[in-house]
């Protein structure tokens, strides 16, 4: 069964980094386009980053320049590590793939498989 | 910064039909922003409803499709059920790698 299983939120206080962790099951992380979504407490959906196929990388204006998105190919495992932490950076954080396939085809394209996501708090 | 619209609430009788939008601040939605819907009860991860527009995920009813109406994408719900009262969100692809979410809409059986 195609899987992701995030790990690594908690607590952390204003200023501080944390690396979460996506590890994938019955697909290969670098062949897909691999995102990072988030949702705050009570309110909507936000795309945070993505990384191509072709090891590309994307951000939102939110965290860009503060979030750094890779993956380890021998782990099969997709991560996002957050620098710099914000208040409002508080959310589930979930991993998603976007596209299964590397030539991602417009039949294709939206993110069709989630993980069950991690909760980050950013407080003091 | 262009945002992406949704009607923040919309409320449908049981058996009844719904069209939910997703648009543009500023400018229409076509399909070269591959519109896609998701369906979110809380404290669980989003499910993928409609791929690229029209294409139902697997596993999605039949009662559920996408479309372009106007100048919007639209998810339509036929014949609506209880279990279909939960939270709906589209994303857009805006091109040069960058992806919005809309709002979401909460939408209400009864």
């Amino acid at each position: 069964e195609v899987q992701l299983v995030e790990s690594g939120g908690g607590l952390v206080q204003p200023g501080g980094s944390l690396r979460l962790s996506c590890a994938a099951s019955e697909f290969t992380v670098s062949s897909n386009y691999m995102s990072w979504v988030r949702q705050a407490p009570g309110k909507g959906l936000e795309w945070v980053s993505l990384i191509h196929s072709n090891g590309n990388t994307y951000y939102a204006a939110s965290v860009k320049g503060r979030f750094t998105i890779s993956r380890d190919n021998s782990n099969n495992t997709l991560y996002l590590q957050m620098n710099s932490l914000r208040a409002e950076d508080t959310a589930v954080y979930y991993c998603a793939r976007y596209c299964s396939s590397t030539s991602c085809p417009p039949v294709l394209r939206a993110f069709d498989t989630w993980g069950q996501g991690t909760m980050v708090t950013v407080s003091s | 910064q262009t945002v992406v619209t949704q009607e923040p609430s919309f409320s449908v009788s049981p058996g009844g039909t719904v069209t939910l939008t997703c648009g543009l601040s500023s400018g229409s939605v076509s399909t070269y922003y591959y519109p896609s819907w998701y369906q979110q009860t809380p404290g669980q991860a989003p499910r993928t409803l409609i791929y690229s527009t029209n294409i139902r995920s697997s596993g999605v009813p039949d009662r559920f499709s996408g479309s372009i109406l106007g100048n919007k994408a639209a998810l339509t719900i036929t014949g609506a059920q209880a279990d279909d009262e939960c939270d709906y969100y589209c994303v857009l692809y805006m091109g040069s790698g960058i992806w919005v979410f809309g709002g979401g809409t909460k939408l209400t059986v009864l």
